[in-house]
This record gives structure tokens, C-alpha cells and sequence, in this order.
């Protein structure tokens, strides 16, 4: 079993929709990473989170300790949100690196 | 550019040769990361530095991959005797301890890596 879990793995919305995506884990963890992968494989950081909520513009992240859940929202999709979204891990007691969740390929469409 | 720089961008390379690839992370940022990343699939961790000390490798780094960082700056991953299974994205990261946005890896744009 994957430590690190994402759903859906592929996800088509049209512009305008509100989506979310979300990420389960099975281990403790220190941190929690939202990451952006444009096509090309840049990689940009959008959150980094330990508890409760973050916003940043049109982006929300949630995440539930307890449950071991996190979850990444986009209100007001648009074509440029289209990346893969990938969730990161970093585990308790376990140094500093993180485990990746497989990504969600988002497809938003005009 | 303050980013995290990778060079090269692209490497194409036949089996059995030795490549390396360069990392230049944020200046201010000690610790500093390396990944693989498949097609399809998240990155996987394969060793990160604080300062000039490797304090984690991954059992994926084979004894044929080696990082160094040997001023605390910009790190080098060199590869021996490629093979075919090493093709894939190598990925280069940075954060720091301290300060805005601690522990929040910044990422380079990464080197893909081809073996034929």
C-alpha cells in the first residue's frame, strides 16, 4: 500500500467549476506539501501546511490530522490551473525528506 | 533568477556511460535535495544535504549514484555505468531552517535524463 494516496488520479473540469482534490496518507507526519507540475516538470510549491487551512487566492488547503486526510480546492477553475497536483509527505521522526502522492492530472477546459 | 537551477536541462546519453548533473539551490538555503521523478509517478526521494553533510540517502541510490555538496553550496549527482532503468527527471530542491517559509522545498526545473 502506497503511503501517500490521490484522488482522483485524473480529473476534467470546465472553467468556472470548483474543484477538489485530495490526499490520504497512513503515517504520522510533521508537514504536509501541495505542489504544481506544469508540463515540462517544473514544480512550484503552493502550500506547506501542519494543521487546519490555508488560502492563497483562488487555492485552499485543508487538512485533518486526525483523519489523515488533506485536501486542495480551486474556486473559480480556469485553463491555466491545467498541471498535475502532487501531494507530499514529510513523516514523523523520519529526517527531512518527503514522500510523494502519485499526482492528479487536472484538465480545465475553456 | 534567485530560483533553484539545474544544469543540464536535458541529458541524452548511451548505456554504460557515467553522467553528472548540477544543482544550484537558493543562496540562502542549507538544506538542499535530490529526486527522481518518473513518467506518470511522484518524485522519489534520493538524498538530501545540509550544508556539506549528506545526512539522508534513499535505498534507491545504488552505489553507482553519487552526491556530493562539498562547499555547502551548489551540490553535483553523478551517475556510473548508466542503464536504461535511469532514465527519468532528477530533480533538485532547496529549503531552509529557518525564517520565512522554513522546511518549504522550492524546486529546480530539473534534468531529464535519457539513457539509450
Amino acid at each position: 500500500k502506497n503511503e501517500v494516496e490521490q484522488s482522483p488520479q485524473n480529473l476534467t473540469a470546465q472553467e468556472g467549476e470548483f474543484i477538489t482534490i485530495n490526499c490520504s496518507y497512513s503515517v504520522g507526519i510533521s508537514a504536509l506539501h501541495w505542489l504544481q507540475q506544469h508540463p515540462g516538470g517544473g514544480i512550484v510549491s503552493l502550500f506547506m501546511l501542519s494543521s487546519g487551512k490555508k488560502k492563497h487566492g483562488r487555492l485552499i488547503a485543508t487538512i485533518n490530522i486526525q483523519e489523515k486526510h488533506s485536501s486542495l480546492h480551486i474556486t473559480a477553475s480556469h485553463p491555466r490551473d491545467s498541471a498535475v497536483y502532487i501531494c507530499a509527505v514529510r513523516e514523523d521522526n523520519y529526517g527531512q525528506n518527503f514522500v510523494f502522492g502519485p499526482g492528479t492530472r487536472l484538465s480545465v477546459l475553456p | 533568477d534567485t530560483g533553484v537551477s539545474q544544469d543540464p536541462r536535458h541529458k541524452i546519453t548511451k548505456r554504460g556511460q557515467n553522467v553528472t548533473f548540477r544543482c544550484d539551490p537558493i543562496s540562502e538555503h542549507n538544506r538542499l535535495y535530490w529526486y527522481r521523478q518518473t513518467l506518470g509517478q511522484g518524485p522519489e526521494f534520493l538524498t538530501y544535504f545540509q550544508n556539506e553533510a549528506q545526512l539522508e540517502k534513499s535505498r534507491l541510490l545504488s552505489d553507482r549514484f553519487s552526491a556530493e555538496r562539498p562547499k555547502g553550496s551548489f551540490s553535483t549527482l553523478e551517475i556510473q555505468r548508466t542503464e536504461q532503468g535511469d532514465s527519468a527527471m532528477y530533480l533538485c530542491a532547496s529549503s531552509r531552517t529557518s525564517g520565512p517559509s522554513y522546511n518549504e522545498q522550492f524546486f529546480g526545473p530539473g534534468t531529464r535524463l535519457t539513457v539509450l
